[in-house]
């Protein structure tokens, strides 16, 4: 069973506030993953890392930031929320050599920005 | 560009077989993932697929055929816990998974 964790599940915020959505992982996985997902539409990655200290950006630019000063740590920073940003994120981790392993996925956070 | 293509939405009856296919057009191919995602889920991996042929697992199948770009899932003895969306994703030559938008498989009594 997988331990990755995120919170929090459910968010309603207004226009222009600043939100961390955390996310944690206990089997000391390297690689971590932010995806964003609309209902019926295919998964965008946002962000992800190899391990600690290491980012990058995915082909989904949303104007947020990440950082990983822990392995299971693997925060999601959005500075300013818009509507636009509205949207279920998911985190991911995974121990596979160049990304062959499976993902192991987070219950997801649902932003909702007024 | 790249593209994944599955069909958007799909309906079979309990106890029956079904099959999901999925075709990709990607800058390289470094193997082939199913998810099963339930209705306000997270994704859960069901089969890797990274050379031709079949793969066996259980009640669930995936086959891959790397010269026509084209997979599929296969799934026997329909249960109604099986109704989710299935989801398919290419590694791609960075190693970045590409991902269709799902096929939502209905199961009817």
């Amino acid at each position: 069973e997988a331990d990755i964790y995120q919170t929090p599940r459910y968010l309603v915020i207004g226009t222009g506030k600043k939100i961390t959505l955390e996310c944690s992982q206990t089997m000391g996985h390297d690689k971590m993953y932010w995806y964003q997902q609309d209902p019926g539409m295919e998964l965008h990655l946002i962000h992800y890392s190899y391990g600690v200290n290491s980012t990058e950006k995915g082909d989904l630019s949303s104007e947020s930031t990440v950082s990983r000063i822990r392995t299971e740590h693997f925060p999601l920073t959005l500075e300013s929320a818009r509507p636009s940003h509205t949207s279920q994120y998911l985190c991911a981790s995974s121990d596979g050599v160049g990304d062959t392993g499976e993902l192991f996925f987070g219950e997801g956070s649902r932003l909702t920005v007024l | 560009g790249q593209n994944i293509d599955q069909p958007t939405e799909m309906t079979a009856t309990e106890g029956a077989i079904v099959q999901i296919n999925c075709t990709y057009q990607t800058s390289g191919f470094n193997g082939l993932f199913w998810y099963q995602q339930h209705a306000g889920e997270a994704p859960t991996f069901l089969s890797y697929n990274v050379l031709d042929g079949l793969e066996e697992k259980g009640r669930f199948s995936s086959f891959l055929s790397r010269s026509k770009g084209y997979s599929y899932l296969l799934l026997k003895e329909l249960q109604m816990k099986d109704s989710a969306s299935y989801l398919c994703a290419v590694l791609d030559s960075n190693y970045q998974l590409i991902w269709g938008a799902g096929t939502k498989l209905i199961i009817k009594p």
